[in-house]
C-alpha cells in the first residue's frame, strides 16, 4: 500500500529555474492538495484539485502552477523559483466524501531550497 | 482572513501527566476539525477528527469541540516521551478545505 508518494525528497535549485515537484497517490482519492510549511506559518494551501482537470488556487498560489490530467498525479511547478519559495512542500489527498471536510493524508514532503 | 490559532509553546509536560492543547478558529462555517501530530522532519499524521459539539475519546486522546465558542481542544492523558511532537489543529472552511494552525510543540519530560 504505497499511499501517497512525493518526489524528490530533497531539491536544491537556483533562483529563476523552473522546478516541478511530483505527487502520486494510489488510493484513487478525488481531492488532492499542495501545502507549504514554513516556520511560524504552519501549513498554507497553495493549490487544490477536486478531480482530474479541476484545480483551484489556495491562499499562496502566486508563482506556482499545477495540473491534474490523471486522478493519481498532481504535480506542482514553480515557474521561476525565488528564495522565498524555499520551504517544505507537502502533497495531501482526501476522499472528499464529506462536504463538511474530510481528513487529509499527507505525503512525506519535499524539502526545496532555492539559492 | 479565516484563521486557526494555537499557542506555539513549547508546552512542557511531565511524563504521565495530562497535556492540554487549545485551538480557536474564526470561520463560523467550519464543520469539521482535526488534530494532527507532526514529528520533527516528518509529515503530519491524523490522530483525531471531531465534527459535533462535545468530547470524543480515542485511547489516550480526547478531543473537545465547542462551536459556540469556536474552540477545539486536545487532551493527551498519561503523556509519554513518544508524544513529544508538534500538534496541528485544522478546521474545514465552508468549501471543505482545511485551514491549519501553526502548531503547538509538546515536550514530554521524563
Amino acid at each position: 500500500d504505497a499511499g501517497i508518494t512525493q518526489s524528490p525528497r530533497y531539491k536544491i535549485t537556483e533562483t529563476g529555474r523552473q522546478v516541478t515537484l511530483m505527487c502520486h497517490q494510489t488510493w484513487s482519492h478525488s481531492y488532492m492538495f499542495w501545502y507549504r510549511q514554513d516556520l511560524g506559518h504552519g501549513l498554507r494551501l497553495i493549490y487544490y484539485s477536486a478531480a482530474a482537470d479541476i484545480t483551484d488556487k489556495g491562499e499562496v498560489s502566486d508563482g506556482y502552477v499545477v495540473s491534474r490530467s490523471k486522478t493519481e498525479n498532481f504535480p506542482l511547478t514553480l515557474e521561476s523559483a525565488t528564495r522565498s519559495q524555499t520551504s517544505v512542500y507537502f502533497c495531501a489527498s482526501s476522499t472528499g466524501r464529506s462536504r463538511k471536510g474530510s481528513p487529509l493524508h499527507f505525503g512525506n514532503g519535499t524539502r526545496l531550497t532555492v539559492t | 482572513q479565516k484563521e486557526v490559532e494555537q499557542n506555539s509553546g513549547p508546552l512542557s509536560v511531565p511524563e504521565g501527566a495530562i497535556a492540554s492543547l487549545n485551538c480557536t478558529y474564526s470561520d463560523r462555517g467550519s464543520q469539521s476539525f482535526f488534530w494532527y501530530r507532526q514529528y520533527s522532519g516528518k509529515s503530519p499524521e491524523l490522530i483525531m477528527s471531531i465534527y459535533s459539539n462535545g468530547d470524543k475519546e480515542d485511547g489516550r486522546f480526547t478531543a473537545q469541540l465547542n462551536k459556540a465558542s469556536q474552540y477545539v481542544s486536545l487532551l493527551i492523558r498519561d503523556s509519554q516521551p513518544s508524544d513529544s511532537a508538534t500538534y496541528l489543529c485544522a478546521a474545514s472552511d465552508s468549501w471543505g478545505k482545511l485551514q491549519f494552525g501553526a502548531g503547538t510543540q509538546v515536550v514530554v519530560t521524563p
